[in-house]
């Protein structure tokens, strides 16, 4: 496709429940990446993928939270047992190796 | 945690004036990017710069980098109003992929 593509774009849901967001790469890019953007500030690393494998998840914040991309082009971010503290904007962005990262418009995500 | 600060955290300009901001980071890089993001939008990659680089020009844009110093600079010459929003630099940490981002600017230009 021509750019990232997101889905959902938002998404409410109540504490507890489990959530799964969708990221289309640019076709090609092997390399995909999770951020957590918070409001007001900038995007934070979650996880990294070159084509299926998961090589950095430095990031996750908890193991409540989980990545897969499992033929190498799109992904998955899941969180179990979401909790209010995990309401942000849930941005994925892919390349070629060694090149500039392409955002989608990223899932904003709100906890009740 | 993020790597970099951002200065000014915030700036106001009047449409036709230049915009500098500037990123500084921590740690040793292969390059430096910087990006837009518009107020509910994905990040848009303006710039790259490499760490043996110190100039670099994109149409209005014009980034330098000095590594001596774990600085660097985006300067916007000529603003727009379309030019209003958070711009933010990030690196790409030796040994690793993922970019650490800074805080942002947020720039608005006023007509």
């Amino acid at each position: 496709g021509a750019g990232v593509s997101q889905s959902p774009r938002y998404k409410v849901a109540k504490r507890g429940q489990d959530v799964a967001l969708r990221c289309d790469p640019i076709s090609g890019h092997v390399s995909l990446f999770w951020y957590q953007q918070a409001l007001g500030q900038g995007p934070e690393f979650l996880t990294y993928f070159q084509n299926e494998a998961q090589l950095d998840k430095s990031g996750l914040p908890s193991d409540r939270f989980f990545a897969e991309r499992p033929e190498g082009s799109v992904s998955t971010l899941k969180i179990q047992r979401t909790q209010q503290e995990d309401s942000a904007v849930y941005l994925c962005a892919s390349s070629l190796a060694g090149w500039a990262q392409h955002f989608g418009d990223g899932t904003r995500l709100s906890i009740l | 945690s993020q790597q970099g600060e951002e200065d000014p955290q915030a700036l106001s300009i009047q449409e036709g004036e230049n915009a500098t901001m500037n990123c500084s980071y921590k740690t040793s890089i292969n390059n430096l990017q910087w990006y837009r993001q518009n107020s509910g939008r994905g990040l848009v990659h303006l710039i790259l710069i490499r760490s043996n680089e110190r100039e670099k020009h994109s149409g209005r844009l014009r980034v330098t980098l000095d590594t001596s110093k774990k600085s660097s600079s985006l300067l916007i010459t000529a603003s727009r109003a379309a030019d209003t929003a958070s711009y933010f630099c990030a690196t790409d940490v030796q040994g690793a992929q993922k970019l650490v981002f800074g805080q942002g600017t947020r720039l608005t230009i006023n007509p």
